[in-house]
């Protein structure tokens, strides 16, 4: 099984400044990898797919970098909307076996 | 615009089945994707537990494997989740989803339902 760390576990950061999300594959999963926002009570939203390309809607503020076992999610401005937790997912396997980082909470600092 | 809604029991006893349908609407399953569930303990992390292609094809999850079945009913446009012989630990927020791409599975998912708590208690 793949498994997807990710640090920090809290990220406190001020509205305006720029944060850096990371995740760490225990294998190489090529840019099978994705980022998702979630917010208390909602289900996850799709940001990031195959490491770098945003999903349909999602601001240019939100980029994702990286290949093999080491990415990051960078959200160059932070916004009120963008404090959540964010999610690494790797879809790198055939037949599809999913795994999921334990999530980064971006607070307000 | 495609919409995924979970149902089913929010209570069940421990060592029965949990049982849940997705309905999906927006779009007809037939015509291809793959779906999947994935669920959320409460305050924890996302665990995938399977998907299915609409032609029935399955995965699994190997750690929940020898509990689980998934299963698609194309005529009513949805699909299911069994997982037998539950614990207080299969309490968790259930989620339906679908994959971003119609003819892989090696995508992240899109599409998401709302969710709905299950919890496991006698």
């Amino acid at each position: 099984e793949i498994v997807m760390t990710q640090s920090p576990a809290t990220l406190s950061v001020s509205p305006g400044e720029r944060a850096t999300l990371s995740c760490r594959a225990s294998q190489s999963v090529s840019s099978n990898l994705a980022w998702y926002q979630q917010k208390p009570g909602q289900a996850p939203r799709l940001l990031i797919y195959g490491a770098s390309t945003r999903a349909t809607g999602i601001p240019a503020r939100f980029s994702g970098s990286g290949s093999g076992t080491e990415f990051t999610l960078t959200i160059s401005s932070l916004q009120s909307e963008d404090f959540a937790v964010y999610y690494c997912q790797q879809y790198n396997n055939w037949p599809p076996t999913y795994t999921f980082g334990q999530g980064t909470k971006l607070e307000i600092k | 615009q495609v919409q995924l809604q979970e149902s089913g029991p929010g209570l069940v006893k421990p060592s029965e089945t949990l049982s849940l349908t997705c309905a999906v609407s927006g779009y007809s399953i037939s015509s291809g994707y793959y779906w999947g569930w994935i669920r959320q303990p409460p305050g924890k992390g996302l665990e995938w537990i399977g998907s299915i292609y609409h032609s029935g094809s399955t995965y699994y999850n190997p750690s929940l494997k020898s509990r689980v079945t998934i299963s698609v009913d194309t005529s009513k446009n949805q699909f299911s989740l069994k997982l037998s012989s539950v614990t207080a630990a299969d309490t968790a927020v259930y989620y339906c989803a679908r994959c971003l791409s119609q003819n892989t599975a090696m995508v992240p998912f899109d599409y998401w339902g709302q969710g709905t708590l299950v919890t496991v208690s006698s």
